[in-house]
């Protein structure tokens, strides 16, 4: 079992949509968590952090934490094409390694 | 602040020469991380320092790699000798301390080893 688990997609939205982006982790004892984006070519940008379970929200991005289930997410509101990108769940685990799940490709359809 | 800073950009080699890729982090972190990112892995974890100490090099795939970070402002990651199955983009990341603090990128090395 990888310790970041993301559902590689493409996962498909229309423009204005909601977009929902999910990631599992095994580790326990991790107490950090991220969000990345990834233009293809670019390296990976920094969008949302949360460190507590609820949510945290920041413009058009909401970041999800459940730890009890290991379950983190992130929506985004109002869709645009240039939200177009491979989206990369990232979890501090319990020995300070910031591990990376496969990311999701989230397409937004005009 | 101009960010974590990667050099080269591109770097083409034949197999079995030597690479250094050269990353400088952003001023005043603590904590710097080499990945390698490949369509087949995803993006792997090959070592992380905290204030220029190595504290896992668990991901680094084979003796062929090595990683030096000799001051805080300056790292390298050494491949010696290369290989096409190398082949990757190789990305350096700082955070300010290891534990639970944001980490930014740079802009990543594309090494092709032909």
């Amino acid at each position: 079992q990888k310790e970041v688990e993301q559902n590689s997609g493409p996962l498909s939205v229309p423009e204005g949509a909601i977009a929902s982006l999910n990631c599992t982790y095994s580790d326990r004892g991790s107490q950090s968590f991220f969000w990345y984006r990834q233009y293809s070519g670019k390296s990976p940008e920094l969008i949302m952090s949360i460190y507590s379970n609820g949510d945290k929200e920041d413009g058009r991005f909401t970041a999800q934490l459940n730890k009890a289930s290991q379950y983190v997410s992130l929506l985004i509101r109002d869709s645009q094409p240039s939200d177009s990108a491979t989206y990369l769940c990232a979890v501090h685990n319990a020995g300070n390694m910031l591990t990376f799940g496969g990311g999701t490709r989230l397409m937004v359809k005009p | 602040d101009a960010g974590v800073i990667q050099s080269p950009r591109h770097e083409v080699t034949e197999m079995g020469q030597e690479v250094t890729l050269r990353c400088k982090p952003i001023s005043g972190h603590n904590s710097l991380f080499w990945y390698r990112q490949t369509m087949m892995r995803g993006l792997e974890l090959l070592i992380y320092f905290n204030n220029n100490v190595p504290i896992d090099d668990s991901g680094m795939p084979e003796d062929r790699f090595s990683a030096k970070m000799p001051n805080a402002s300056f790292s390298t990651l050494k491949i010696q000798p290369s290989e096409p199955r190398d082949s990757a983009v190789y990305f350096c990341a700082s955070s300010m301390t290891a534990a639970n603090t944001e980490a930014f990128f740079g802009q990543g090395t594309r090494l092709t080893v032909v």
